[in-house]
């Protein structure tokens, strides 16, 4: 079946921690995407990457980092400089780019603070 | 600025009626609007997307209305089912590309038997 994987599904994070959210896809699609959604606000982006080796800053990059050396892989790294990091995340990849995008969503990685 | 208005507040209907939910924008000229459906603990699934040149789109018991004057989209949902208690997130699309959609923070739909 072809589909996004977030994985985990919870993660615990320490201070000082850096931890990375994995994502992978199968859809062979170009576009891919990371979310934070918080209680009460809308899906907020974090980074995308439209082509391999490339990626871009989205509205709230501060504290976070990205690669994509991979078509199917886009993880997520949450830095010890992001200070409020519980969340959740959420993982998209899209089709049919030009003719309006729908975005494919992951299934999410819920990130807690000890 | 910019901005995203879904009623915060659950809308609950009995089994059986139709559901409408309102999504109002500001300072936006969106090209396109979609349509998520939510279920707790899960990622949003797209559910329709309207152009600005379209008036109303269907899809099974799903309809989506888009009136670009008034600046709103409503969704209906007809025959309401308890299974389709979710939340629903309206995102506007600026420029055809993923990468400019906003999300509002979602209306919650119970129905109820």
């Amino acid at each position: 079946d072809g589909g996004i994987t977030q994985s985990p599904k919870y993660l615990f994070r320490k201070e000082g921690q850096n931890v990375t959210l994995s994502c992978e896809q199968n859809l062979n699609h170009d576009a891919m995407y990371w979310y934070r959604q918080d209680p009460g606000q809308g899906l907020r982006l974090i980074y995308y990457s439209q082509i391999v080796n490339d990626f871009q800053k989205g509205d709230i990059a501060e504290g976070y980092s990205v690669s994509r050396e991979k078509k199917e892989s886009f993880p997520l790294t949450v830095t010890s400089a992001q200070k409020n990091p519980t969340a959740f995340y959420l993982c998209a990849s899209s089709t049919d780019r030009g003719t309006g995008e729908k975005l494919l969503f992951g299934s999410g990685t819920q990130l807690s603070v000890l | 600025s910019q901005k995203i208005e879904q009623n915060s507040e659950a809308l609950n209907i009995q089994e059986g009626k139709t559901a409408t939910l309102t999504c109002n924008y500001t300072n936006y000229s969106p090209a396109y609007l979609q349509w998520y459906r939510q279920d707790p603990g899960r990622g949003p699934v797209f559910l329709l997307l309207i152009r600005e040149n379209e008036k109303e789109k269907r899809k099974e018991r799903l309809k989506v209305t888009f009136d670009t004057t008034l600046k709103q989209s409503l969704f209906h949902i007809t025959a309401s089912q308890p299974a389709d208690s979710a939340t629903y997130l309206c995102a506007l699309d600026k420029g055809g590309t993923a990468s400019k959609l906003t999300f509002g923070t979602g209306t919650r739909l119970q129905v109820t038997l």
